[in-house]
């Protein structure tokens, strides 16, 4: 079974600080590993994915996620936190060539100015 | 392409009326997703088709629930009768944006259901 733990509710940081959203995951065999974002009355977009290769992903908006197998995490990453990056950021999980994609809880990012 | 397009975007009925949502997913994938979203459960998926076939529909809550993908160009998602704990949001989504999945999927904007 996969499954997907996103330990904080919420994380507040000010801007132009580093910030860290944090991922763990669980499942059999190889994962592929996705970052997304919503906007509030939005969809999900998606921001980074990590299938193969080298450990550190960059993404969209400045985003990057390292990509841990000894500790199964995947954690968001971002040098210099803005206030529009304000929003619900999910982690999920797939297994390798499998369809079923399986969402973290979502963690809710405050940028202060 | 114009995305992923549901409708409505926003449902209000009463209790024990059916409810039907729907979506067009991007030209050239008949593979999809409905999941839904609550403050309570988070984003929760319900089914997958994959050529139009439904592949996981294990997280459909009961049987009051149902999904069709009659084609690669629509899919609905019915609830009859309607209750108020369905109250949420339900997204529809798709793989990739060429015909290869890549892992990735793209969301509509959702259905807001208010069932009173």
């Amino acid at each position: 079974a996969q499954s997907v733990a996103q330990p904080e509710d919420q994380v507040n940081v000010a801007e132009g600080n580093p910030l860290t959203v944090k991922c763990t995951y669980s499942v059999s065999g190889n994962p592929y590993l996705f970052w997304y974002v919503q906007y509030p009355n939005r969809g999900l977009q998606f921001l980074l994915k990590y299938i193969t290769g080298d450990n550190l992903v960059k993404g969209s908006y400045g985003f990057e996620a390292e990509f841990n197998k000894s500790q199964t995490s995947f954690h968001l990453k971002k040098p210099s936190a803005l206030v529009s990056d304000s929003a619900l950021y999910f982690c999920a999980v797939s297994r390798t060539g499998g369809f079923k994609t399986i969402f973290g809880a979502g963690t809710r990012l405050f940028v202060k100015a | 392409d114009a995305g992923v397009i549901q409708s409505p975007r926003h449902e209000v009925t009463e209790m024990g009326q059916e409810v039907t949502l729907r979506c067009k997913p991007i030209s050239g994938h008949n593979s999809l997703f409905w999941y839904r979203q609550t403050m309570m459960r988070g984003l929760e998926l319900l089914i997958y088709f994959n050529n139009n076939v439904p592949i996981d529909d294990s997280g459909m809550p009961e049987d009051r629930f149902s999904a069709k993908m009659p084609n690669a160009s629509f899919s609905t998602l019915k609830i009859q009768p309607s209750e108020p704990r369905d109250s949420a949001v339900y997204f529809c989504a798709t793989p990739g944006t060429g015909t290869a999945n890549t892992g990735e999927l793209f969301f509509g904007e959702g259905s807001r259901l208010t069932v009173l």
